[in-house]
């Protein structure tokens, strides 16, 4: 079965400063997708960036970008100059061509950003 | 152009209670599926419908849940007599259902909040 793991519950970042967030996924598919999504405290759930695996360049949006390692299963967000609506859990997913349409979702890291 | 609509926001039952949760998917979408979040938790995948059908429920209770997605109207999930334990927030998603295409972006709604007293 497929997993994602987030292995940091919490991380903090400086207003204006890059802040990285780590996600492994386990899996015996090579096609799949990932995803990064964002819960403010409104609890929406917002999408911020997707990946698919058969794309060997790194997606990108704005100021989010993501660090995607296949061999290594590893598929990190890093966001660069930080604002203070970017506080909010962070959801890293997966979906698989077996998956018939269930995303698989981490347990989330809480993004703190300090002024 | 809305995205996807959950209601109610809130929803507050007795345990015994039926609950029931409504998702109108985002225009043009025909695949909806439902997940649940538990307090400090991830979201959890329920169930995969398209219109009249079920995909998939393997994340679904057994007992008390069901689902469904008719031809008119929105995808309503059911719950019967509730227990504490069903307190949760119920998030919908949709997507367009494209032929074939199982890993399409999923967009969220803005969940719904059960609390069972």
């Amino acid at each position: 079965a497929q997993t994602v793991t987030q292995s940091q519950p919490e991380m903090s970042v400086q207003e204006a400063e890059t802040v990285t967030l780590s996600c492994t996924y386990d899996t015996s598919e090579s096609d799949y997708y990932l995803f990064w999504y964002k819960q403010p405290p409104s609890r929406q759930m917002i999408l911020v960036i997707r990946q698919e695996a058969y794309k060997q360049q790194n997606a990108t949006e704005n100021r989010f970008s993501v660090n995607f390692q296949k061999a290594a299963k590893s598929f990190s967000l890093k966001i660069s100059d930080s604002q203070l609506g970017d506080a909010a859990m962070y959801f890293c997913a997966y979906i698989g061509s077996s998956n018939t349409g269930k995303l698989i979702f981490g347990q989330g890291t809480t993004l703190q950003v300090k002024p | 152009n809305a995205g996807v609509m959950q209601n109610p926001r809130h929803l507050v039952r007795r345990r015994g209670q039926e609950a029931r949760l409504r998702c109108s998917p985002m225009k043009g979408h025909s695949h909806v599926y439902w997940y649940r979040q538990l307090p400090e938790e991830g979201l959890k995948f329920m169930v995969y419908l398209q219109k009249e059908n079920i995909i998939d429920e393997s994340g679904m209770p057994k007992e008390r849940f069901s689902a469904e997605f008719p031809k008119e109207g929105p995808s309503i999930l059911r719950i019967q007599q509730v227990v504490r334990g069903d307190s949760a927030a119920y998030f919908c998603a949709s997507s367009p259902g494209r032929a074939g295409n199982v890993q399409e972006t999923q967009y969220f709604g803005p969940g719904t909040r059960l609390l069972v007293l």
